[in-house]
């Protein structure tokens, strides 16, 4: 059974910094892997999908990576702004469309 | 204007009574799924339908129900033997599978408060 984990559950930074949130999955056997942002009280927004034959997408400051054979995927987020602040989830994608979410990190950016 | 709509955006229940939450689409996909999210936890998949008239089960189906009669809508009601039915609800949907690169899309959630 897949099973996704995100590390850290939660993050405080300040404004500027690079950071790095991490997940990592058990079954390599994916189609893709996504990584949403969540503000507080809202649903979620996807930012960016990589497929299972790529190894990162790039969108502005983000850039997230995917290594099948680790299991891994990493959100890197470049200058960090206090509107950065929301919780990112990953979700990888397995056979019929279910995606499976890890229970995200909720990122803190203080001005 | 596209998209997909939850409501209410509060919903109140009292222990014993069903209540029901509506999640709307207006994208023309086929596939609908019904997420529960508990402070650390993450999503969990409830119920999903990938076509009209056709529903399956998810991670934690015990305590709720769907229907499917429409494309446009898929509600799920609580009922009286879910034991812990306070948390976030979203709904999402999805195009049909044509390729790895389609994702879900989410509606703005439902959070159900038990008194």
């Amino acid at each position: 059974k897949q099973e996704v984990t995100q590390i850290p559950a939660a993050l405080s930074v300040p404004e500027g910094e690079n950071l790095v949130l991490n997940c990592s999955f058990t079954d390599s056997a994916i189609y893709n892997l996504q990584w949403f942002r969540q503000d507080p009280g809202k649903g979620l927004t996807s930012l960016l999908l990589i497929q299972s034959s790529q190894r990162e997408q790039t969108s502005g400051r983000l850039n997230a990576s995917l290594d099948k054979s680790s299991g891994r995927s990493t959100l890197y987020i470049a200058a960090s702004q206090p509107g950065d602040s929301a919780t990112y989830l990953c979700a990888v994608r397995s056979g019929g469309g279910k995606l499976i979410f890890g229970q995200g990190t909720e990122l803190s950016v203080k001005p | 204007d596209g998209g997909i709509t939850q409501s209410p955006k509060y919903l109140f229940r009292k222990e014993g009574q069903n209540v029901t939450l509506s999640c709307e689409q207006n994208l023309n996909h086929d596939a609908m799924y019904w997420y529960r999210q508990d402070p650390g936890q993450g999503l969990r998949l409830i119920y999903y339908s990938q076509i009209v008239n056709d529903f399956q089960k998810g991670d934690i189906a015990e305590g709720y129900s769907v229907s499917r009669e429409k494309k446009e809508s898929f509600p799920l009601t609580v009922t009286s033997a879910q034991k812990n039915p306070t948390a976030f609800y979203l709904c999402a949907s999805q195009p049909p599978l044509a390729g790895s690169t389609d994702t879900q899309y989410f509606g703005p959630g439902t959070r159900l408060t038990v008194l």
